[in-house]
């Protein structure tokens, strides 16, 4: 079985550019969730969506963030426009019920000049 | 708020070694406590979920218990294997059902 997929694996732009990161989770899944982790701050969760809805963007960190799941099968998490201090990488889970074991994907390492 | 903390940061044993990995936290309303795994340049893969109302769960030569009165809970891996050697990460799963993450333990296990 498939198992959650994240593209681009990596990207590098420049300051002021829009970022675009993409998930597909696990086919079946209810819940997705966006993650960032960095050396400093660890894992931190950023939003997270049950059966398609955003249930808590607590942790976006500002309105340059912004994520929609418009079906079941996919996500994005945009950055407009990307700063320096958001590289970091960028990880999407899912799981079967919102309390249930997350599946990672491998996440996007994301490199803002 | 619940905060979650792990020690050692790092940890390096011979292999064949038991070892026990500690994850604390200091709200007791949580829903579940998990272990995950985490390989350089990987994503996180779970290991062992343990729900609120158990002590313990089992996965092999992986042992998760969870003591909610005392905020605690460790991973026990029998042993070791150069292949264990990855970054451990335990998370809380709070009221709000998000999962709130320790640190890691980087554990190396030597040939």
């Amino acid at each position: 079985d498939a198992g959650v997929i994240q593209s681009p694996r990596h990207e590098v732009t420049e300051m002021g550019q829009e970022v675009t990161l993409r998930c597909k989770p696990i086919s079946g899944h209810n819940s997705l969730f966006w993650y960032r982790q960095t050396m400093m701050r660890g894992l931190e969760l950023l939003i997270y969506f049950n059966n398609n809805v955003p249930i808590d963007d607590s942790g976006m960190p500002e309105d340059r963030f912004s994520a929609k799941m418009p079906n079941a099968s996919f996500s994005t998490l945009k950055i407009q426009p990307s700063e320096p201090r958001d590289s970091a990488v960028y990880f999407c889970a899912s799981s079967a019920t919102v309390g249930g074991p997350q599946h990672f994907g491998d996440g996007t390492r994301l490199s803002i000049l | 708020k619940q905060e979650v903390t792990q020690i050692p940061a790092a940890l390096s044993v011979p292999e064949g070694e038991n070892l026990v990995l500690n994850c604390s936290f200091t709200d007791s309303a949580i829903y579940n406590l998990q272990w995950f795994r985490q390989d350089p340049g990987k994503g996180l893969t779970s290991l062992l979920l343990i729900q609120s109302s158990q002590r313990e769960q089992t996965s092999g030569r992986l042992n998760a218990s969870l003591d909610k009165s005392s905020g605690r809970s460790t991973l026990y891996i029998a042993a070791s294997q150069p292949g264990d050697s990855a970054t451990y990460l335990c998370a809380a799963l709070d009221s709000n059902y998000q999962l709130i993450w320790g640190a890691g333990t980087k554990l190396i296990i030597k040939p």
